[in-house]
């Protein structure tokens, strides 16, 4: 089965300093969804990327999509405390009639002040 | 206001006793989907659902059970839990029709003895 795969496991910053996530899909996406978990939370969606070579940002979060449209990553600039979760990419793919999303194992970020 | 609820919130139980994890959803989405989260794992599929009376297995089908016999509900049974089903539990909804999005609950912590 499709499988969508995230890193780095864990990321410790500074305060300030970049962060980024990658995800690779061993098939073709028909979209890609990025989605945020506080501590204690439930994933919440951020954003989703459609096409071939997207780029989309929000604030200072940057989210590109590949141009095969297999991978994609998510880059936050000059990050704060408040950044602080894990981030998950899922992959949708089509099949069968039905659109499946499957989940990257995340990306814990951490924050130091 | 647009939400995914779960009942109940935290559980502790013993082994072989069963038990039902309910989820609602008010937003008259189609497909439903149960996920458990362990450490280091992710977000692993249990069961979903396209529509009323229309369930699949997930990746991690083992142990438990779904019913849909309305749209809006998708319960989760476990008939006769065993310790290693002690994980975080999240409902999830989203719209079929319009790719995108997907609605978590607020997670549902099982713990069983």
């Amino acid at each position: 089965g499709q499988q969508v795969m995230q890193i780095p496991q864990y990321q410790h910053v500074q305060e300030g300093e970049d962060f980024t996530t990658y995800c690779n899909s061993s098939t073709t996406l028909s979209n890609i969804q990025w989605y945020k978990q506080r501590p204690g939370g439930h994933p919440v969606f951020l954003i989703q990327l459609v096409k071939s070579g997207e780029v989309k940002k929000q604030k200072r979060l940057t989210f590109q999509f590949g141009e095969a449209k297999k991978n994609s990553s998510l880059h936050i600039t000059a990050t704060q405390t408040t950044d602080v979760g894990t981030y998950f990419c899922a992959g949708l793919s089509s099949g069968a009639g039905s659109y499946q999303l499957t989940f990257g194992k995340g990306t814990k970020l951490s924050v130091i002040p | 206001e647009a939400q995914v609820t779960q009942n109940p919130r935290y559980l502790i139980t013993v082994t072989g006793k069963k038990l039902t994890v309910t989820c609602s959803q008010n937003m008259n989405h189609e497909y439903m989907s149960w996920y458990r989260q362990d450490p280091g794992l992710g977000l692993r599929q249990i069961y979903y659902s396209m529509n009323v009376e229309v369930t699949d297995k997930g990746d991690v089908p083992e142990g438990y059970k779904v019913s849909r016999k309305e749209k809006r509900n998708f319960p989760l049974i476990l008939e006769s839990p065993s310790p290693n089903q002690t994980s975080l539990y999240f409902c999830a909804s989203r719209n079929v029709q319009r790719v995108g999005e997907q609605y978590f609950g607020p997670g549902t912590r099982l713990t069983v003895t």
